[in-house]
């Protein structure tokens, strides 16, 4: 089966630019969830998807971030407009079960804000 | 509020050595814990967890609630055990147990 695809793998914008990152997860996984780690902090939550419907959001820094996930089936994550703050990598990872022992991640995209 | 914390952001050690990653915890509650390993150009990958209790790749980890901890061992450190390990924990309930909590992460490096 194929596993949690991300792309692009790494992104580098100037700042103001926008940016938008996708994530393909699993086949049949109903749960998606977004993490990122910015430079020298800890991986952090940022949202959860059932489906279409977003779940939880609190994790999501500022309304310059915006996900959606049309269709229920792979979630777009739109930075705009970027900041320097924002550059780190972003991780997609989903379940069947929305259990967090059940997490497939994604490799990431690394993203630059210059 | 929830917080994880590992305290070692490099550990080097010989092949063959022991090695111990530890991993504090602060939770109002029962959390379940978690040992995450990122390879180099791998995917973050679950490790272990502690309900299931077993030993993967050699590796253990104990919960131990009254010091709050969930400290990561090996007895006998490889090569191909040099990876980033993330401690992580989740919450009881339908939103708390979905999402995780990670701390910063160690580096672990094995020299030959």
């Amino acid at each position: 089966e194929a596993g949690v695809t991300q792309f692009p793998s790494h992104s580098v914008i100037e700042k103001g630019q926008t940016v938008t990152l996708r994530c393909d997860p699993i086949s049949g996984h109903d749960n998606l969830y977004w993490y990122r780690r910015v430079m020298g902090k800890e991986i952090k939550f940022l949202l959860h998807f059932v489906k279409e419907s977003k779940q939880d959001e609190s994790g999501m820094p500022n309304n310059r971030f915006l996900a959606e996930r049309t269709g229920g089936t792979y979630s777009t994550l739109k930075v705009q407009p970027a900041e320097l703050e924002d550059s780190g990598v972003y991780f997609c990872a989903s379940s069947a079960e929305g259990r967090a022992y059940g997490y497939t991640f994604g490799s990431g995209t690394r993203l630059t804000v210059v | 509020a929830q917080r994880v914390t590992q305290p070692e952001k490099l550990l080097s050690v010989f092949k063959g050595a022991p090695v111990e990653l530890k991993c504090n915890y602060s939770y109002s509650g029962s959390p379940e814990l978690f040992w995450y390993v990122q390879y180099s150009r791998q995917r973050l990958q679950l490790l272990l967890r502690h309900i299931s209790r077993e030993s993967i790749k050699g590796f253990t980890a104990d919960l131990n609630k009254g010091e709050t901890s969930f400290h990561l061992k090996k007895p006998f450190a490889q090569e191909e055990d040099s990876a980033m390990y993330y401690c992580a924990l989740s919450g009881q309930g339908k939103a708390a147990g979905n999402k995780l909590t990670f701390g910063g992460g160690t580096r672990v490096l094995v020299k030959p």
